[in-house]
């Protein structure tokens, strides 16, 4: 069992452009939640997903980011036009079920130049 | 708001010193409390913790719950140098949330 994936680990931008950040949950795991951290500060969370569906996306910033749990492949975290405030360790996390645990990826650290 | 308050922000101890990190929070709908180790990479999972008064122990690490008073402790004897990291503490709401504290930066010096 692999674990959570994550990637790209590592991600430059300059400002304007788009990033995509991948996750793709451990095996059975159908529960995807996507977490922020900022320098100096806590993990936050930012949206939680099951297939197709977003559950909870009560910490998304209102404008240019995204997220979606296709039926197959990869959960994606789009930042549309982004800035340095973007600039973040962004971690994925999945669980099998509710209440029953979370496995963390190793994260994507976004670096907006 | 929901927050979760951990104290202190930083420790810088000796190998074979004891630590205790202390984690206190307000949550409107508490499920468990959860402490893990960031070091470079993935928040690695240490301990759920559900009901007061039950400790739990993994090794040289034990933590305990006071639903009570709201606050959790972490603690670490013997500490190695393998032990420096940072140490988050979450707590789980009802809509499967996880709300983080700041974490606890420690550094264990040989």
């Amino acid at each position: 069992n692999a674990g959570v994936m994550q990637n790209p680990r590592h991600l430059v931008r300059r400002r304007g452009q788009e990033a995509r950040l991948r996750c793709s949950p451990m095996k059975g795991h159908s529960h995807v939640y996507w977490y922020r951290q900022l320098p100096e500060e806590g993990l936050k969370f930012m949206v939680y997903l099951q297939k197709e569906n977003i559950i909870d996306e009560s910490g998304m910033p209102k404008e240019r980011f995204s997220a979606e749990f296709p039926k197959e492949g990869p959960s994606i975290l789009r930042i549309q036009q982004v800035v340095r405030g973007d600039s973040a360790a962004y971690f994925c996390a999945s669980s099998p079920s509710l209440g029953n645990g979370y496995t963390f990826g190793s994260g994507t650290r976004l670096t907006v130049v | 708001e929901d927050k979760v308050v951990q104290s202190p922000l930083s420790l810088v101890v000796h190998e074979g010193d004891t630590v205790t990190l202390n984690c206190s929070y307000e949550v409107t709908n508490f499920r468990s409390l959860l402490w893990y180790k960031q070091e470079k990479k993935a928040p690695t999972f240490l301990f759920m913790l559900t009901s007061s008064g039950i400790e739990k122990k993994s090794g040289r690490l034990s933590s305990i719950l006071d639903k009570k008073e709201l606050f959790s402790i972490l603690n670490i004897t013997a500490t190695q140098t393998g032990d420096s990291a940072i140490y988050l503490c979450a707590v789980e709401d009802n809509t499967d949330k996880l709300i983080f504290g700041t974490g606890t930066r420690l550094q264990v010096f040989p």
